[in-house]
Formats: C-alpha cells, sequence, structure tokens
C-alpha cells in the first residue's frame, strides 16, 4: 500500500539557519508533491506544488526539491524566522485526491 | 475576502447523538472535501464531492453522512454510527481541473469532543 513518511520528532534549529524537512514515500509513483503549513488549531495552507519532471522548485525563502528515484521531496526554509515554527506536511497526487502525510513540526529558536 | 468558513470552531456531542459540522465557501470552487485529523495522524479523507448532488465516500466514511445541496456548502454530520468521533475535522474546497497546481483551501476547523 502506498506509504507517506515525515519524520515524526520536531525539527529545532536555530533562527537564521537553514530548516530542510523530508517527504519519504513508497509504493507510489506520484505525478507531483504538494506542501502545505499548518499552524496549531488551523487548517493547512498551502505553499508549494513541484512536478515529476520539476527537480526543483523556488518561492521567497522556500526550496523543495522532488527525487523520483530516491522517492523523496526536500524542503527547505533559508534564513529561518521564528514565525517559521509550525507543521510542514507533504501529500503527494496523482490521481485526483491526494494523500497527506503526518507532517513534521519545525521550531525555529531566537 | 473568499475562503471556507467552518462552525462552530469547538463541538461537544453526548453518545448517541448526531451533529452536523458546517462548511461553507465563496470561492466558487467546484469540488468540496471533508478530512479527519487525529494527534500524530496524516489527515485522512472521510468525503468528497465534485458537484452538486454528487459525492464520493473516501477512506473512512463509516459513521458519516454528507450532502451538496448547493455549491457553496457541503456540511458533514457524525452519526451516533461513528465509535470514535473525538477528531479535529477539517473541510477544503478546490478547483477542479486546477487543484494540483493551486492546491486545497481549508477551513480552519472544528474540534469535536464526545463527552
Amino acid at each position: 500500500s502506498q506509504k507517506i513518511e515525515q519524520n515524526s520528532e520536531a525539527l529545532n534549529i536555530q533562527e537564521g539557519k537553514t530548516a530542510t524537512l523530508t517527504c519519504n514515500y513508497t509504493n507510489y509513483s506520484p505525478a507531483y508533491l504538494q506542501w502545505y503549513r499548518q499552524d496549531p488549531g488551523r487548517g493547512p495552507v498551502f505553499l508549494l506544488l513541484i512536478r515529476e519532471n520539476e527537480k526543483e522548485k523556488r518561492k521567497e525563502r522556500l526550496k523543495v526539491t522532488f527525487d523520483t528515484t530516491l522517492k523523496q521531496s526536500l524542503f527547505h526554509i533559508t534564513a529561518s524566522q521564528p514565525a517559521d515554527s509550525a507543521t510542514y506536511l507533504c501529500a503527494l497526487g496523482g490521481s485526483y485526491i491526494p494523500t497527506f502525510g503526518r507532517g513534521t513540526s519545525l521550531i525555529v529558536h531566537p | 475576502d473568499g475562503g471556507i468558513t467552518q462552525s462552530p470552531k469547538y463541538l461537544f456531542r453526548k453518545e448517541g447523538q448526531n451533529v452536523t459540522l458546517s462548511c461553507e465557501q465563496n470561492l466558487n470552487h467546484d469540488a468540496m472535501y471533508w478530512y479527519r485529523q487525529d494527534p500524530g495522524q496524516g489527515l485522512r479523507l472521510i468525503y468528497y464531492s465534485q458537484i452538486v448532488n454528487d459525492f464520493q465516500k473516501g477512506d473512512i466514511a463509516e459513521g458519516y453522512s454528507v450532502s451538496r445541496e448547493k455549491k457553496e456548502s457541503f456540511p458533514l454530520t457524525v452519526t451516533s454510527a461513528q465509535k470514535n468521533p473525538t477528531a479535529f475535522y477539517l473541510c477544503a474546497s478546490s478547483i477542479l481541473s486546477g487543484q494540483a497546481y493551486y492546491g486545497y483551501t481549508f477551513g480552519s476547523g472544528t474540534r469535536l469532543t464526545v463527552v
């Protein structure tokens, strides 16, 4: 069955450093991958999409890579700020309804 | 401003009671979805609808029911048949053809607790 893995342990980093979050998947050949941000008690907010034929996508301080051979996406936040602290979810799609991972909590310390 | 409104934000249900969660969107999106989120788990799809008067079961539809009488509205009823309803419920909508590129728009959620 399809499986999406995101690190269940929170990632703690210092302000100004680059945060890197991982999304691994098995038994799946997604056409695209999305990243969302979720704050406590709120709904997720769509951040970025990367398609299977794209290696890298950037948006301001965000960068996403997609390696279909490794079956992995990396999500980077450069020059991280305490305001970036949240849970980040990846979602894989190909058929109509994407499948979401559990998310990884990022904590940026001032 | 366009968006999705979920109400209420908090809901308490007694054993054996049916409750209905509201979801309204003014984004003119064709598709709407209901997800359930439990601590440490990903979003699990309950029901989705692509057009008015049509909806499909998701992965965990048992104990839930929906209706889609209007494009803007997609209420979810949690019935007494749902044995473990305590969770955070999220409603979402999307453009049907551009769902991948634009992603989902989510509401702020309803936290349901059985008392």
